[in-house]
């Protein structure tokens, strides 16, 4: 049982690059959700999905887009990388779409030059 | 909105201690509290959690939470704490709204434990 699994780890990207964040849970976890984390921040919600099909954003969605098209798989996609979105990203799912307990993967640390 | 605070950044303490990590909440209905703590370059792992009933949950690692609706607070304590205790730690809230909820977090409380 692997949990949630993001790849890549580490990448670094150019302004103006795009890249895919992978994010895929094994749990059958409904709820499924990206977090960044800047220092001094704490975790910001980017977007999250309550199931196949259906998305939401959250705090911070702007130059990010992301899909649903399988219970398993929740990718986040920069369109055009910016400095500002340096960060460390997290994917998180939950079993529940009401209680919110999440279970987290280990990060993605992304630098954009 | 919900928010969290966490009003320290920083806490020191000496190995064997008692600590207290503070959390306060701001959520109009009854909310649902975490604590999650983060080792260096690693994921976030759950302590424990409160969704309704005793006050006074208990979590993994020998972690206790008290929820006081009247203070909007949730800390985190611990009798003794280990060195393996240092790492960052964060108190979260749960809004359900449309059926679903969206966590929020604090900006975490970075625990050091000296020898």
């Amino acid at each position: 049982n692997a949990g949630v699994t993001q790849t890549p780890k580490f990448q670094v990207l150019k302004t103006g690059q795009s890249m895919t964040l992978q994010c895929a849970q094994d749990m059958n976890h409904e709820y499924m959700s990206w977090y960044r984390q800047d220092p001094g921040m704490g975790l910001r919600l980017i977007h999250y999905s309550v199931g196949a099909g259906i998305t939401d954003q959250g705090e911070v969605p702007n130059g990010y887009n992301v899909s649903r098209s399988t219970t398993e798989d929740f990718p986040l996609r920069l369109l055009s990388a910016a400095p500002s979105q340096t960060s460390v990203y997290f994917c998180a799912s939950s079993y529940s779409v009401t209680t919110g307990e999440l279970f987290f993967g280990e990060g993605s640390r992304l630098t954009v030059l | 909105a919900q928010s969290v605070t966490q009003p320290d950044i920083h806490i020191t303490v000496s190995e064997g201690a008692s600590l207290e990590l503070r959390c306060n909440y701001s959520y109009g209905a009854t909310p649902y509290l975490f604590w999650y703590v983060q080792s260096p370059g690693q994921g976030l792992q759950l302590l424990l959690k409160y969704f309704s009933g005793d006050t006074l949950v208990q979590g993994i690692k020998g972690f206790e939470a008290e929820f006081k609706r009247s203070q909007s607070s949730f800390n985190l304590r611990k009798p003794s704490v280990h060195w393996s205790d240092a790492a960052e730690y964060f108190c979260a809230v749960g809004a359900v709204g449309s059926g679903y909820s969206t966590l929020t977090f604090g900006k975490g409380t970075m625990l050091l434990v000296s020898p």
